[in-house]
């Protein structure tokens, strides 16, 4: 049972371009959503959150936004830099060791 | 340490042998996670530690699937008579328990069973 879907499993982008990544949730109980980063051979990093109570949280050049009628949010990296290239993760939680993650997306930034 | 630290990094074993595999957590970090990533899946949730609190192990796949905290620090995942099917990267995470924070990710062990 997904509950949170990361549809496009790659994404491939030109240095200095938007970066979009996508996710979509089924469980209109999650209140709390999480975007994590992750290098090969390497753990997930956490990135950044944004709770149910707000459509859009900004740190520096990443942008997550929130549709909760849609269930939907996305992860904006603008401008886009090579190091961003990594598996991206979206998590949605309902309570602290509930947290559920899509499959991720793979994105690749070209120089 | 400065960061979770897992162990083994790899570990291969032969179907229906016994596994442990280890996480050190963040000093101080009072929640602890394991969770797995089979291939092409997500990451799923096995089993959360709080505190002195009695473990969530809602996620635990079946009853071969155990772990234990000692001294609300390291802790120990283990697998008995191991199954094709438990092949995946297992990662460990803690946190101080605040949503806002995330979570700290080690590396992962990554198993293969043969």
């Amino acid at each position: 049972d997904q509950q949170v879907k990361q549809n496009s499993p790659s994404l491939s982008v030109q240095e200095g371009r938007i970066s979009i990544l996508n996710c979509d949730y089924t469980n209109s109980m999650f209140d709390y959503f999480l975007w994590y980063k992750k290098y090969p051979a390497e753990g997930p990093t956490f990135l950044i959150s944004i709770s149910s109570i707000k459509d859009k949280n900004e740190d520096g050049r990443f942008t997550v936004f929130l549709n909760k009628s849609a269930k939907h949010l996305s992860l904006h990296i603008v401008p886009s830099q090579p190091g961003d290239s990594a598996v991206y993760f979206c998590a949605a939680s309902l309570k602290y060791n509930d947290m559920r993650f899509g499959a991720g997306t793979r994105l690749t930034v070209k120089p | 340490g400065a960061g979770v630290s897992q162990s083994p990094s790899n570990k291969v074993t032969e179907k229906g042998k016994d596994v442990e595999l280890r996480c050190d957590p963040i000093s101080g970090h009072t929640a602890l996670y394991w969770y797995r990533q089979s291939l092409g899946q997500g990451l799923e949730f096995l089993i959360y530690f709080q505190g002195n609190s009695a473990p969530d192990k809602s996620g635990l796949p079946s009853d071969r699937f155990s772990a234990e905290r000692t001294g609300g620090s390291v802790s120990t995942l283990t697998i008995q008579r191991t199954q094709q099917e438990d092949s995946a990267v297992y990662l460990c995470a803690s946190s101080l328990g605040g949503r806002g924070h995330g979570y700290t990710f080690g590396s992962g062990t990554r198993l293969t069973v043969v």
